[in-house]
């Protein structure tokens, strides 16, 4: 079936520090992937849709200059968590659809960002 | 902005009762789904529910979608421990039955032997 591949599972770094997470589509071309975030014992929030080859779209609240999310191919998202801070730790997510087939949203198994 | 509202936020019971999650918005959304996330990792799909009325039916969890697409609800009958997790659904806009989705608050499911 269709895997999402998230990079890495857990960063913990200083406060300050830059911090970039992979998303990629194994097996399938995502168009698009979802950037969300998640705190202990809540549901996912909903950060920005990464567009490939074009700008992301970030929802309301969410800083464009700290939460910078590259698409460049098919099959890889980043977000770079910039200049990180202890309230940016959290559980952040993504996922992505097959572009190819009209199926739900697969999702990756997160990374643990920890700043101190 | 569409808006989920999903209950209760925390269950917790006994092994072999019953229970039902639901989820209400005033909004219409294209497809429904609901999905189950263990700690620390990411959310696995459990069912797309896309037709008004429409009634699926996973082992002993069925799940429905509202007439007017507006709502959704889980039941797991005869809860067992390897149930609990926290549960999410979570509706598809965009145009598109599985475009952007917004998730309600979550249910976290505690189910004791």
């Amino acid at each position: 079936g269709a895997v999402v591949s998230q990079h890495p599972s857990r960063v913990i770094c200083k406060s300050g520090t830059s911090v970039k997470i992979e998303c990629r589509s194994l097996d399938f071309q995502a168009t698009t992937m979802f950037w969300y975030r998640q705190f202990p014992k809540q549901s996912l929030m909903l950060m920005a849709t990464s567009n490939e080859g074009s700008k992301a779209t970030y929802e309301q609240g969410v800083e464009k200059d700290k939460f910078l999310i590259n698409h460049a191919s098919l099959t890889l998202s980043t977000l770079t968590v910039t200049s990180a801070h202890p309230e940016d730790s959290s559980f952040y997510i993504c996922s992505a659809r097959d572009r190819a087939s009209n199926q739900p949203q697969h999702f990756g198994d997160g990374t643990r960002l920890s700043i101190l | 902005t569409q808006l989920l509202e999903q209950s209760p936020q925390f269950l917790s019971i006994q092994e072999g009762e019953n229970l039902t999650v639901y989820c209400n918005s005033s909004s219409v959304f294209s497809s429904l789904q609901w999905y189950r996330q263990e700690p620390g990792e990411g959310p696995v799909l459990l069912v797309t529910v896309v037709t008004g009325g429409e009634v699926k039916k996973l082992k002993r969890l069925t799940f429905q979608f509202g007439d007017a697409r507006k709502d959704s609800s889980l039941h797991i009958t005869a809860a067992q421990p390897g149930d609990t997790g926290l549960y999410l659904c979570a509706g598809a806009t965009g145009g598109t039955s599985y475009g952007k989705l917004t998730f309600g608050q979550g249910t976290i499911l505690t189910v004791h032997p």
